[in-house]
């Protein structure tokens, strides 16, 4: 089944205490990327890759890394994490742009709650 | 990418059909119209998408009016599985790097 797996599901953790969200996928897509949510601001991009070893940032980048070692992983890391970060976060693919109205069609992984005291 | 207006809410009988619109009075040529839901706290998913030409898949219709100034995704048979808040999305079919835009979208609430 072609599926955006992340975990964790569920955390929480406290100031400062580094952590990485995993994301993966099957669908042997080029481009993935990294949303947070949080009400009444909507989806918001964090960081984006292109393919393997290409990353960039998105719209809120700060606080964030991420790499891209293998075409199909794109691990979110919060070397510091602060409260401000507490949210709901997805990871997304889809395939590479120029490939027409697919190249639009994204997957979302299921999501990963964050709390950080 | 083209602003898109969709109503803040709808309701549905269960087995009927949902009728979602979407005004883009502003598309250009060249733009898609896509449509997304996401179901409470789940990640968004794809439903279907179209330029000019209806379309049908397992999930949706989309009907597209000939000016394409406006749209309308038809859950041919509601369910309560799909209540969840829909998304209308333009965008052109080369739009690079950047990100997905999701505006307020319809929250649809299906009743039994």
């Amino acid at each position: 089944e072609a599926q955006v797996t992340q975990n964790p599901r569920y955390l929480i953790t406290v100031t400062g205490k580094k952590l990485t969200v995993t994301c993966s996928q099957n669908m042997n897509h080029e481009y993935m990327s990294w949303y947070r949510q949080d009400p009444g601001l909507g989806l918001r991009q964090i960081y984006y890759s292109m393919n393997v070893e290409v990353t960039d940032k998105g719209d809120v980048p700060e606080g964030y890394k991420v790499s891209r070692k293998e075409k199909r992983n794109f691990p979110l890391i919060l070397e510091s994490p602060s409260p401000n970060q507490t949210s709901l976060y997805f990871c997304a693919s889809r395939v590479s742009a120029g490939r027409g109205s697919l190249s639009e069609t994204q997957y979302f992984g299921p999501g990963t709650r964050l709390l950080v005291l | 990418d083209a602003k898109t207006t969709q109503p803040p809410s709808m309701d549905c009988a269960e087995g009927r059909a949902a009728n979602l619109p979407c005004n883009h009075s502003t598309i250009s040529g060249n733009e898609y119209v896509y449509w997304y839901r996401q179901i409470h706290s789940q990640g968004p998913q794809y439903i279907i998408h179209g330029l000019k030409n209806n379309e049908t898949n397992e999930m949706a219709s989309l009907i597209i009016t000939e000016d394409r100034k406006s749209s309308t995704l038809i859950l041919p048979h509601a369910t309560l599985r799909d209540t969840a808040v829909y998304y209308c999305i333009v965008r052109p079919s080369f739009s690079g790097n950047t990100p997905l835009v999701f505006g307020k979208g319809t929250r649809l609430s299906v009743i039994a």
